[in-house]
């Protein structure tokens, strides 16, 4: 059974560091594309960055470049989002997601991120 | 970037009857590989989302032969043939054509 696990979230100040951890397994997660996606209170679905399944590439959405990294480590079937100067408005449930065929199939439980003074 | 707009945003219906909702994309969907990658997702109360169609038609193991999705190019539909009480939720449809990907706004189901 596939299984994305979340962690990391929590309360920082703004302009504040977080970085957030998803733990996967059933599957072969060294071949598969890995992307992050948030979901504000009571708002829509935002897609964040993906990162191919060696990490040679990566992309982002506009919002978030020069301020977040994405970055994963086969070895131990881990993924990663390093948040920094993070903003008010990049409060949300983050989810960690599987991509397969330009689509995601599987997602996580989400952990929520509150960026407030 | 792709803006996926979605109608209605929110569906009040009837148990039993039929329910569509539409997904119109600003820029056209079909890849350079040939395939359409719109993706319609379920989001329950309280839930992540699941999804329920990808590339446009195919639906998912485990999801109901009620739910259908149809469309090309730039014009989107998914249809519930006869909606049940689990189906309460909000639904995105999602594009996985052009960086970066992007959603609907979502629409919410509920019972009237």
């Amino acid at each position: 059974e596939v299984q994305l696990g979340e962690s990391g979230g929590g309360l920082v100040q703004p302009g504040g560091s977080l970085r957030l951890s998803c733990a996967a397994s059933g599957f072969t997660f060294s071949s598969t594309w890995m992307s992050w996606v948030r979901q504000a209170p009571g708002k829509g679905l935002e897609w964040m960055a993906n990162i191919k399944p060696d990490g040679s590439e990566k992309y982002y959405v506009d919002s978030v470049k020069g301020r977040f990294t994405i970055s994963r480590d086969n070895a131990k079937s881990s993924l990663y989002l390093q948040m920094n100067s993070l903003r008010v408005e990049d409060t949300a449930v983050y989810y960690c997601v599987r991509s397969v065929w330009n689509s995601i199939d599987q997602w996580g439980q989400g952990t929520l991120v509150t960026v407030s003074s | 970037d792709v803006v996926m707009t979605q109608s209605p945003l929110s569906l009040p219906v009837t148990l039993g009857q039929p329910a569509s909702i539409s997904c119109r994309s600003s820029q056209s969907l079909v890849h350079s590989d040939g395939n359409t990658y719109l993706t319609w997702f379920q989001q329950r109360p309280g839930q992540s989302p699941r999804r329920l169609i990808y590339k446009v038609s195919n639906r998912d193991s485990g999801v109901p032969d009620r739910f259908s999705g149809s469309g090309s190019g730039t014009d989107f539909t998914l249809k519930i043939s006869g909606v049940e009480p689990e189906d309460v939720g909000v639904y995105y449809c999602m594009q996985g054509t052009h960086w970066p990907r992007t959603f609907g706004q979502g629409t919410k189901v509920e019972i009237k």
